[in-house]
């Protein structure tokens, strides 16, 4: 059961143009969005996040949208850039209280290449 | 300040021998956990902790053990390895369940032969 889903493998952009990458969820109990961004042999490093109570989140080039309703959310990147090239991870938390405690779960990734 | 550190970044097993991963923060977080990255698959939780002396299943807990006998220390074991736990693993911490985000190291490439 796949909670959390990106259901484009992968993406090819132009730089300058604008990259988008979308984000599935299933479980009305996530409270906390986040993207992360993974570069080949390191870690995934946090990019954005996003609370359950807003719709919109911003930071420099990233913007994160949040559609509650739909279960949606995606990720803008504007304009792309080359080094933007790497696998992109959404996060949901689950509302901390119960027995979750707060745990992160994560879609399958999508890889983003942005061509010179 | 280092974060999150992974030992070792690298290794081969030979099926049914064992091993013992090991993640260190210095972050003085709380909550901790265990990760195994596989093609199409995303991340997918092992083990968590949400503080010393405590650690909890995740969504893929077979073969694996874990324990956390020191805050800043999470350490998940192989007890013995099959051809299946092939894959990269990744170590994460947070400094509460609330809305934060989670530190991951650099992760540790095991291939089970």
């Amino acid at each position: 059961d796949q909670q959390v889903k990106q259901n484009s493998p992968s993406l090819s952009v132009q730089e300058g143009r604008i990259s988008i990458l979308n984000c599935d969820y299933t479980n009305s109990m996530f409270d906390y969005f986040l993207w992360y961004k993974k570069y080949p042999a390191e870690g995934p490093t946090f990019l954005i996040s996003i609370s359950s109570i807003k719709d919109k989140n911003e930071d420099g080039r990233f913007t994160v949208f949040l559609n509650k309703s739909a279960k949606h959310l995606s990720l803008h990147i504007v304009p792309s850039q080359p080094g933007d090239s790497a696998v992109y991870f959404c996060a949901a938390k689950e509302d901390a209280g119960g027995t979750s405690y707060g745990k992160l779960t994560f879609g399958q990734g999508t890889i983003l290449t942005v061509h010179p | 300040n280092a974060g999150v550190t992974q030992t070792p970044k690298f290794r081969v097993l030979k099926t049914g021998q064992s091993m013992t991963l090991l993640c260190a923060q210095d972050m003085n977080h709380e909550y901790m956990y265990w990760y195994r990255q596989d093609p199409g698959m995303g991340l997918r939780l092992i083990h968590y902790s949400v503080g010393e002396g405590t650690t909890a299943k995740g969504e893929v807990p077979d073969g694996y053990n874990v324990s956390r006998l020191k805050k800043q220390n999470f350490l998940l074991g192989l007890e013995s390895a099959a051809p299946s736990q092939t894959s990269v693993y990744f170590c994460a911490s947070r400094l509460t369940g609330g809305n934060t985000e989670a530190f991951f190291g650099q992760g540790t490439r095991l291939t089970v032969v």
